[in-house]
């Protein structure tokens, strides 16, 4: 079975550009959780979705946003971009909302020039 | 706010020696994870421990969690070149849909 996929794998914007990051979820998972991972650190929680609606947000400003679409998939998208925003973008798939364990992808990495 | 609080964050350690990395948190939870990463991969689940005094082994690795202590540990018993990598633990809170809060990672390096 696949597992949780990322697109793209790698990424190059310039400040104040803005991108647009997909996932894919294990089939048969309907929750999905967004992480964002600076270079030497744990990741940090973005967002939760789960059947389409946002279940968690976490402490990033509003240039953050995502969705889930009917199919479970997920995009996260990143307004004004700013240097800081450079990092591994992961995403993780669960099968129910709670108390269900992560399954990670392989993230896509951002660098922000 | 949940913090975790992992330690050492660098170990460098030689082969066929064994280690304990340290996982601590700062509010009750019963579910805690265990992550390996390697350098540009994705995060590997290696241990869900889900109630106090659980104790799960894979290979050379044993992780075991006290929540009385908010106290979870990863022991690497005669460590070889493959453990080379970063781990992470990662607790939930006890308050129904609560993410993951992820510690910095202990980066270890097992040499010859």
């Amino acid at each position: 079975d696949a597992g949780v996929t990322q697109s793209p794998t790698h990424l190059i914007k310039t400040r104040g550009q803005h991108v647009t990051l997909r996932c894919s979820p294990i089939s048969g998972h309907k929750s999905v959780s967004w992480y964002q991972q600076v270079l030497g650190q744990g990741p940090q929680f973005i967002f939760q979705y789960y059947e389409k609606e946002e279940r968690g947000r976490g402490n990033f400003p509003d240039r953050f946003s995502a969705r889930q679409f009917p199919n479970y998939s997920s995009e996260l998208n990143v307004n004004a971009l700013l240097l800081g925003d450079s990092a591994l973008y992961l995403c993780a798939s669960s099968l129910i909302l709670y108390n269900s364990p992560l399954h990670f992808g392989n993230g896509t990495r951002l660098t922000v020039t | 706010e949940l913090k975790v609080e992992q330690n050492p964050l660098f170990l460098s350690m030689q082969e066929g020696k064994n280690y304990t990395i340290y996982c601590n948190y700062s509010t009750t939870s019963d579910r805690l994870y265990w992550y390996r990463q390697d350098p540009g991969k994705s995060l590997e689940s290696l241990f869900v421990l889900l109630s106090n005094g659980a104790v799960k082994q894979e290979g050379r690795l044993m992780a075991s969690l006290d929540t009385k202590a908010r106290l979870s540990t990863l022991h690497i018993t005669a460590a070889v070149h493959d453990l080379s990598a970063t781990y992470f633990c990662a607790v939930d809170g006890n308050l129904g849909n609560t993410p993951l809060v992820f510690g910095k990672g202990t980066r270890l390096s097992v040499i010859a």
